[in-house]
């Protein structure tokens, strides 16, 4: 159980492309869903919380305006990267919470297998 | 002082030993306690979660918390070269949804 799927699995676009990625729970339904990005040999940054239906809560230091954030359903949330550049290259991953609205802390977050994006 | 720390390794342990990963944290309230396995190029994967003092044993993986001490570890027994990965220690606030993460040790296990 628990099941994320995020997709694509790997994208490579044209620097000022923008690209979409979709974080889906398969088989439960994820009032939370979280956005990371991970470099190369570091550990994951968190970059916003998504809740279903409202707006995103963003980590310090994340544009708001160039990660969009859609969380338009109990089972899906999607990560836009508008006018992508090469300094966003990196490894995306969502997460969900296995949850309860307002609730879901204590809950292990369960990880999508995360999206691979280069940009050239 | 980061929120949350390990040791980043790399740590070898030999091949049917126990490995010890360590993990420490600074926000006294903490309540939940979490740990995953990442393989290079992949994302992370829930192998234990802690909740109260003391150890919990799932198969041959072992998380210890002492809350007093604010320290959380993860012994794996009769190590395979399949352990090897990234673990990382993750950490979640009372009240708060999101987890903080430690920068994860890298352990190999050596045939």
């Amino acid at each position: 159980g628990a099941v994320v799927s995020q997709h694509p699995s790997w994208v490579i676009c044209k620097s000022g492309t923008s690209v979409k990625i979709e974080c889906r729970s398969l088989d439960f339904q994820a009032t939370t869903m979280f956005w990371y990005r991970q470099f190369p040999k570091q550990s994951l940054m968190l970059m916003a919380t998504s809740n279903e239906g409202s707006k995103a809560t963003y980590e310090q230091g994340v544009e708001k305006d160039k990660f969009l954030i859609n969380h338009a359903s109990l089972t899906l949330s999607t990560l836009t990267v508008t006018s992508a550049h090469p300094e966003d290259s990196s490894f995306y991953i969502c997460s969900a919470l296995v949850g309860i609205t307002g609730g879901g802390w204590g809950q292990p977050q369960h990880f999508g297998d995360g999206t691979r994006l280069s940009i050239l | 002082q980061k929120e949350v720390e390990q040791n980043s390794g790399p740590l070898s342990v030999p091949e049917g030993a126990i490995a010890s990963l360590n993990c420490t944290y600074s926000d006294r309230v903490s309540q939940s306690f979490f740990w995953y396995r990442q393989y290079s190029g992949k994302s992370p994967e829930l192998i234990m979660s802690i909740y109260s003092n003391g150890d919990k044993e799932d198969g041959r993986f072992t998380a210890q918390l002492n809350k007093a001490s604010q320290y959380v570890s993860l012994l794996i027994r009769d190590s395979q070269p399949s352990d090897s990965a990234t673990y990382l220690c993750a950490v979640n606030l009372q009240g708060a949804q999101k987890l903080v993460f430690g920068q994860g040790t890298r352990l190999t296990i050596n045939p």
